[in-house]
């Protein structure tokens, strides 16, 4: 069945360096989405790609969808405290289900 | 307009009883699906639910089942509590494929 791998597992950062994820499926992606769950709280939608090389922007935020529809990757830019939390990708599967990665949690040292 | 509301917040179980969860999607979404999070983990698909038909399953056994009502809302119902059963339980309700989460219900199986 389709897997969602995502890396790093965990990374530390000073306020104001920049942080990226990346998610790796093993099979073609229809779609991906991104999202952010706060310590103790729910995930929270933050975007979703759909076209083979796609990247969009929200503010410091910069998402990727690669060109063969496999990768996707978020990166963002001098982080902020705000930044905090754990950052999942998803993509539906074969199933109709949505699969997610076991997400990238993000510190930020002040 | 009131987001994706989930009941009890909270659950304190014994193995072997059955608990039953709620879950009230936003007005106007039809499709609702349900999540399994295990602390440090990402969401693991149970279910999805549409029009009150069973849209999408995922790799949990005959224990776990869920029923959508005419007014789109759902339960989860889980059968012969295991201790590891014990996680957040996330209910998602969706318009197209971008998903909204509850706040879920955290189950604790002792």
């Amino acid at each position: 069945g389709q897997q969602v791998m995502q890396i790093p597992q965990y990374q530390h950062v000073q306020e104001g360096e920049d942080f990226t994820t990346y998610c790796n499926s093993s099979t073609t992606l229809s779609n991906i989405q991104w999202y952010k769950q706060r310590p103790g709280g729910h995930p929270v939608f933050l975007i979703q790609l759909v076209k083979s090389g796609e990247v969009k922007k929200q503010k410091r935020l910069t998402f990727q969808f690669g060109e063969a529809k496999k990768n996707s990757s978020l990166h963002i830019t001098a982080t902020q405290t705000t930044d905090v939390g754990t950052y999942f990708c998803a993509g539906h599967g074969d199933n109709n289900d949505m699969r997610f990665g076991a997400g990238t949690r993000l510190t930020v040292k002040p | 307009d009131a987001g994706v509301t989930q009941s009890p917040t909270h659950l304190i179980k014994t193995r072997g009883q059955h608990v039953t969860l709620r879950c009230s999607p936003i007005s106007g979404h039809k499709s609702v699906s349900w999540y399994q999070q295990v602390l440090g983990q990402g969401p693991q698909f149970i279910f999805q639910y549409y029009e009150k038909e069973e849209r999408g399953r995922g790799n949990f056994p005959d224990r776990f089942s869920a029923r959508q009502f005419p007014n789109y809302s759902s339960e989860l119902n889980v059968n012969a509590l295991l201790l590891g059963d014990s996680a957040l339980y996330l209910c998602a309700s969706s318009q197209g494929r971008t998903q909204y989460f509850g706040p879920g219900t955290r189950l604790l199986v002792l």
